[in-house]
């Protein structure tokens, strides 16, 4: 079965300081892998995928993640976080029936 | 485009009354969602539709109908509301277009509170 983990309730992290937000995965087939960022009130938005090729993935607003397919993970991480980054992130990995499994999600605060 | 909308925004219900949760899409997405989000629990997958006609089930089924008229509405029934289906609601939509690959789209949300 697919599933999805992300170990971490919360990251602190200060701004300008890189941050990483993990995730790890259980797939069967090649991984469809996607990070979403949530702020409050609002649906997610899609943030970045894995599909194919580089094992490091860039994506909006400076972030980017790290396929590792040996340690099945999928970290989230950017160079140097911004408060306005401070949000609820959420892994998530697709299915071959194009079925969706979240993670249950990372709140990331970063302080001025 | 207006991406996703859904209707309403917010709701309350008394135990045993029913309603209905619209969402609409203006992307021509093949694929629709409905998932529940509740406190450290992420989202989880009520049901989903492939297409105009089609619906399954997914994780959280139990106390919840679909339907999928037409290509870019879905909607979302509770027959008989009970407190445990308090949540907020998503809707999403996504197709599989070259390099998509289902990139899923969401709807803003709709807080529903059943007392």
């Amino acid at each position: 079965a697919q599933s999805v983990a992300q170990p971490e309730d919360q990251v602190n992290v200060a701004e300008g300081n890189p941050l990483t937000v993990k995730c790890t995965y259980s797939v069967s087939g090649n991984p469809y892998l996607f990070w979403y960022v949530q702020y409050p009130n609002r649906g997610l938005q899609f943030l970045l995928k894995y599909i194919t090729g580089d094992n490091l993935v860039k994506g909006s607003y400076g972030f980017e993640a790290e396929f590792n397919k040996s340690q099945t993970s999928f970290h989230l991480k950017k160079p140097s976080a911004l408060v306005s980054d401070s949000a609820l992130y959420f892994c998530a990995v697709r299915d071959n029936f194009n079925k969706f499994y979240f993670g249950s999600g990372t709140k990331l605060n970063v302080k001025p | 485009n207006a991406g996703v909308t859904q209707t309403p925004k917010f709701r309350v219900l008394k135990t045993g009354q029913s309603m209905t949760l619209l969402c609409a899409q203006d992307m021509n997405h093949e694929y629709m969602y409905w998932y529940r989000q509740d406190p450290g629990m992420g989202l989880r997958l009520i049901h989903y539709s492939v297409g105009e006609g089609t619906t399954a089930k997914g994780e959280v089924p139990d106390g919840y109908n679909v339907s999928r008229l037409k290509k870019q509405n879905f909607l979302l029934g509770l027959e008989s509301a009970a407190p445990s289906q308090t949540s907020v609601y998503f809707c999403a939509s996504s197709y599989l277009g070259t390099g998509s690959k289902g990139t899923q789209y969401f709807g803003p949300g709709t807080r529903l509170t059943v007392l």
